[in-house]
């Protein structure tokens, strides 16, 4: 089955600097990857994903890269906020139905 | 906006139980998931449902089982609950047969199992 490792566990940046998250994953038919975002006590929710036709996707200050080569792709955060601290979590999509999910980062950011 | 419901925020169920953790979706979404999450294993797929009766297993089926009688209602059940089954679980619910398609989130049970 797809399994998607996602690094790193934990990150803690400056507020104003970049943070990058990095995931990989295995099954080739993977098509979908999405994002999630989880606050604290809160459920998670999507922030942005990319379909496998594309390979950079941006909104406002986050964005997404693909690369179905390497079966990798990142979350790209720039001039964070103390608001993005949060757990996010990547996902890839074997088949049409289902999604598998990483560890989740715990971002810190400090203001 | 879509809403997920879930029967509990906490639960604490002694050894040997049977527990039932219901979810409910109100946008007529046809897929629906539980997962459990704990520190460090992040979202771990249980069980998922994309028609109503229809189940399918996820990565960690074992001593759960799952419940689509109707379309908006998504029921997991622990037959014999064990302390190892402590843990947050989240139900999901997303619309259409295909896969890109969001997520949506419940706010989670908490359950303890002692």
């Amino acid at each position: 089955g797809e399994n998607v490792e996602q690094h790193p566990s934990t990150l803690s940046v400056q507020e104003g600097d970049s943070a990058v998250i990095k995931c990989t994953y295995s099954d080739s038919a993977s098509n979908y990857f999405p994002w999630y975002k989880q606050e604290l006590g809160k459920r998670p929710q999507l922030i942005i994903d990319i379909r496998s036709n594309v390979g950079e996707k941006k909104d406002q200050r986050i964005a997404v890269t693909l690369n179905k080569t390497a079966k990798h792709f990142s979350l790209h955060i720039t001039e964070t906020q103390p608001e993005d601290s949060a757990v996010y979590f990547c996902a890839a999509t074997p088949n049409n139905n289902d999604m598998r999910f990483g560890a989740g980062t715990r971002l810190t950011v400090k203001p | 906006d879509v809403k997920v419901t879930q029967s509990s925020r906490y639960l604490v169920k002694r050894t040997g139980e049977k527990v039932f953790l219901e979810c409910v979706q109100d946008m007529d979404h046809e897929n629906m998931f539980w997962y459990r999450q704990d520190p460090g294993l992040g979202l771990r797929l249980i069980y998922f449902s994309y028609d109503v009766k229809m189940k399918e297993k996820g990565d960690i089926p074992e001593g759960y089982s799952v419940s689509r009688e109707k379309k908006e209602r998504f029921s997991l059940i622990l037959e014999s609950a064990s302390t190892n089954q402590t843990s947050m679980y989240l139900c999901a619910s997303s619309q259409g047969s295909g896969s890109f398609y969001e997520q949506y989130f419940g706010p989670g049970t908490r359950l303890t199992v002692t």
